[in-house]
C-alpha cells in the first residue's frame, strides 16, 4: 500500500545530542513537508523541499536541518542547537500544486522527548 | 501574510447534536487551496477535503458539510448529528499554489471536538 512511513514511532535524546528522524514515502510525490506540533499550538512548517536537492525554510526552521537526496526520503535532523525539541513531528508528501488530487499525505507521526 | 485562524480551541457537544467548525484565512495570493483535516487519538492526520480558490460551491458528504466563502475568506465545517467517533482535533490548512509561498502549507491551530455520548 502507498503512504508516508515515519520512524521511530517514540525518540528519546539526551541534552546536546542530535537525532535524526526518518521519513519515507512511495507515493512518488514531489513534495514533502516535516511538521511541528506542540499542545494548543498546531502544526507549524519546519522545513519543506519541492524537488529533489531543494528545499526551504519554514517558520521555525532554526535548530533543524533536512536533506532530500532522493524523491521518496526526506530524513529531519535534530540538533543541539534546537532549545526545547521536544513534541511530535509529523512528515508529510504532496502531489504538486495545480494537479487534480492535490493534497498533503501524513505519516504516523515521532514522539520526540528530551531526557 | 498567510495565516489561518480557527478561533474555537475546544468544542463539546452531546451526541446527536450538529457543530460547526470555523476557520478564517488570510492571503494574497489568488491561488490556493483550502484543505479539513482530522487527527484522531493516534496522531495521524486524515484528510477530509480540499477546496481550490476558484470553486466556492458547499459541499455535503454524509454527515459532513463545508461552507466556503471567499468574501468573508472563511471555510466552515458542519458536521451534523455528531457521534462520539467524530471526537478529534480538526485542523483547516492553506495551500499555496503561486506567489512566493508556492507550494507551503499553512495550518490552523486546531480545534478539539469532544462529543459526549
Amino acid at each position: 500500500d502507498g503512504g508516508i512511513t515515519q520512524s521511530p514511532k517514540y525518540l528519546f535524546r539526551k541534552e546536546g545530542q542530535n537525532v535524526t528522524l526518518s521519513c519515507e514515502q512511495n507515493l512518488n510525490h514531489d513534495a514533502m513537508y516535516w511538521y511541528r506540533q506542540d499542545p494548543g499550538q498546531g502544526l507549524r512548517l519546519i522545513y519543506y523541499s519541492q524537488i529533489v536537492n531543494d528545499f526551504q525554510k519554514g517558520d521555525i526552521a532554526e535548530g533543524y536541518s533536512v536533506s532530500r537526496e532522493k524523491k521518496e526520503s526526506f530524513p529531519l535532523t535534530v540538533t543541539s542547537a534546537q532549545k526545547n525539541p521536544t513534541a511530535f513531528y509529523l512528515c508529510a508528501s504532496s502531489t504538486p500544486t495545480g494537479t487534480p488530487s492535490t493534497e498533503a499525505f501524513f505519516g504516523q507521526g515521532t514522539r520526540l522527548t528530551v531526557v | 501574510a498567510q495565516k489561518v485562524t480557527q478561533a474555537q480551541t475546544e468544542i463539546s457537544v452531546v451526541e446527536k447534536e450538529d457543530v460547526t467548525l470555523d476557520c478564517v484565512y488570510e492571503t494574497r495570493d489568488t491561488t490556493y487551496y483550502l484543505f479539513w483535516y482530522k487527527q484522531p487519538p493516534s496522531g495521524e492526520l486524515v484528510f477530509l477535503i480540499r477546496r481550490n480558490s476558484f470553486d466556492e460551491q458547499n459541499e455535503i458528504s454524509g454527515r459532513y458539510s463545508w461552507n466556503f466563502q471567499k468574501s468573508t475568506s472563511s471555510f466552515n465545517f458542519t458536521i451534523t448529528a455528531s457521534q462520539v467517533v467524530d471526537s478529534a482535533v480538526y485542523f483547516c490548512a492553506l495551500l499555496f499554489a503561486g506567489g512566493t509561498s508556492y507550494g507551503k502549507l499553512t495550518f490552523g491551530q486546531g480545534t478539539i471536538l469532544t462529543v459526549h455520548p
